[in-house]
């Protein structure tokens, strides 16, 4: 199994709510990031999990908050966004934290109203 | 500050017509570069790992090349199916990973 599964596949939300959105894989992998990507724009890195250390792009503001229940399983958990927010959100998993030939979901497409 | 830069920003080729896509890169050192193609509302799928200038790596109709300062995706006798977006990355030797700017390729029957 190759693949990396992420639910909701779209999700439209009010900028008070409290909404989580889930990302799984069986392959092993012992990284998994977070990816937001805006219209006509490259993925942008949120966040890595890898060997339950979590790496932060400090830009990402604190209203973002990952979760790792087990390795297989990486949560991204969304608070009181902003309508700049709205983007698809990509989760991806690789074999370690090298970067190195990720495997991609196929995205939670977010909307803030 | 890194940088990663893709060349053309957009590439319309006829079928069959051979072409490069280029990757520009300034890191304060490398430790991988990476190719990805993106199709419309999906998520990225791997092509390719460079790790060193000089080395190549070949997939079908693609070729991917490494210098010191640049990466180039050759795509031979291309097909309308390989019509996407095609990324470059790089992972640094701060353990920073970037994106490059993406190149859409558009091939017409």
């Amino acid at each position: 199994d190759t693949e990396v599964t992420q639910t909701p596949k779209h999700l439209v939300m009010g900028m008070t709510n409290k909404k989580s959105l889930k990302c799984e894989q069986h392959m092993g992998h012992r990284a998994m990031y977070w990816y937001k990507q805006k219209a006509k724009k490259p993925p942008e890195l949120m966040f890595v999990y890898s060997y339950e250390k979590l790496s932060i792009n400090e830009s990402v503001p604190s209203r973002f908050s990952p979760e790792c229940p087990n390795s297989s399983l990486l949560n991204l958990h969304l608070h009181a966004l902003q309508p700049e927010d709205s983007a698809l959100y990509l989760c991806a998993s690789s074999q370690d934290w090298t970067y190195n030939e990720q495997f991609f979901g196929p995205g939670t497409r977010l909307t803030v109203l | 500050e890194d940088q990663v830069t893709q060349s053309p920003e957009a590439l319309r080729l006829q079928e069959g017509e051979s072409s490069s896509l280029n990757c520009s890169y300034t890191v304060s050192g490398l430790r991988g570069l990476f190719w990805y193609r993106q199709d419309p509302g999906k998520g990225p799928e791997f092509l390719f790992t460079l790790y060193s200038a000089g080395e190549e790596k070949e997939k079908e109709r693609l070729k991917a090349t490494l210098t010191k300062k640049e990466s180039f995706l050759h795509i031979t006798a291309p097909k309308p199916e390989d019509s996407a977006t095609y990324l470059c990355a790089v992972h640094n030797t701060g353990n920073q990973f970037y994106f490059g700017t993406g190149t859409s390729l558009t091939v017409i029957p």
